[in-house]
């Protein structure tokens, strides 16, 4: 089946930097996108970062635009978020997610990890 | 870039009502426009894509209508296991973004 597996999460001090992971497992890697997407406490989904399938094409929102890097290793089916930089405002449940294309939305959604950036 | 405008923040509803959530885009997305539940505790779930295709195995409970910049959820006869937070999400260019959300409450 279908298993995405968030991990690396943990608390970081501000200006600090993080790499979660994300390990996928039941299908076909590369015929995915991946995306991050975060929910800071007490507050609604953000939209953080999309890979192809190829791991050509990124995109990421303008709150972490030169801080973060999305990555993926197509070999060992894993996906990785670099976040460089980090602010009191980065802390939130991390999770990935996958799709066949961004139109028809991510049908499969890792349990998220937590980062909590704090002095 | 585009901004996802949700309404109502919450709504109160009893077993069996209907419910309908509106969201709005800041530009024309045409008809790519997904929807999501979200639980406390776990992972968000998709519902509805191209505003108004069905997931495989959500009940058809579920619809969702809109295009261009106006879109709607309707949960109908709501269910005990439907209390949630729902968001909408456009898909129709980097960077992707959701709306604000859309807490569905017992009343």
């Amino acid at each position: 089946q279908v298993q995405l597996v968030e991990s690396g999460g943990g608390l970081v001090k501000p200006g600090g930097s993080l790499r979660i992971s994300c390990t996928a497992s039941g299908f076909r890697f590369t015929d995915y996108y991946l995306t991050w997407i975060r929910q800071a406490p007490g507050k609604g989904l953000e939209w953080l970062s999309y890979i192809s399938g190829s791991g050509i094409s990124k995109h990421y929102a303008d709150s972490v635009k030169g801080r973060f890097t999305i990555s993926r290793d197509n070999a060992n089916n894993s996906l990785y978020l670099q976040m460089n930089s980090l602010r009191v405002e980065d802390t939130a449940v991390y999770y990935c997610a996958r799709g066949v294309a961004g139109i028809y939305g991510n049908d499969y959604w890792g349990q998220g990890t937590l980062v909590t950036v704090s002095s | 870039d585009i901004q996802m405008t949700q309404s109502p923040s919450s709504v109160s509803a009893s077993v069996g009502d209907t419910v309908t959530i509106t969201c709005q885009a800041s530009q024309d997305i045409s008809s790519w426009l997904v929807w999501y539940q979200h639980k406390p505790g776990k992972a968000p779930v998709l519902l509805i894509y191209t505003a108004s295709t069905l997931q495989s195995g959500v009940p058809s409970r579920f619809s969702g209508s809109g295009s261009g910049t106006d879109f709607t959820l309707t949960i109908s006869s709501v269910q005990p296991e439907d209390f949630a937070t729902y968001y909408c999400q456009q898909a129709d260019s980097f960077p992707y973004s959701f709306g604000q959300g859309t807490k569905l409450e017992i009343k």
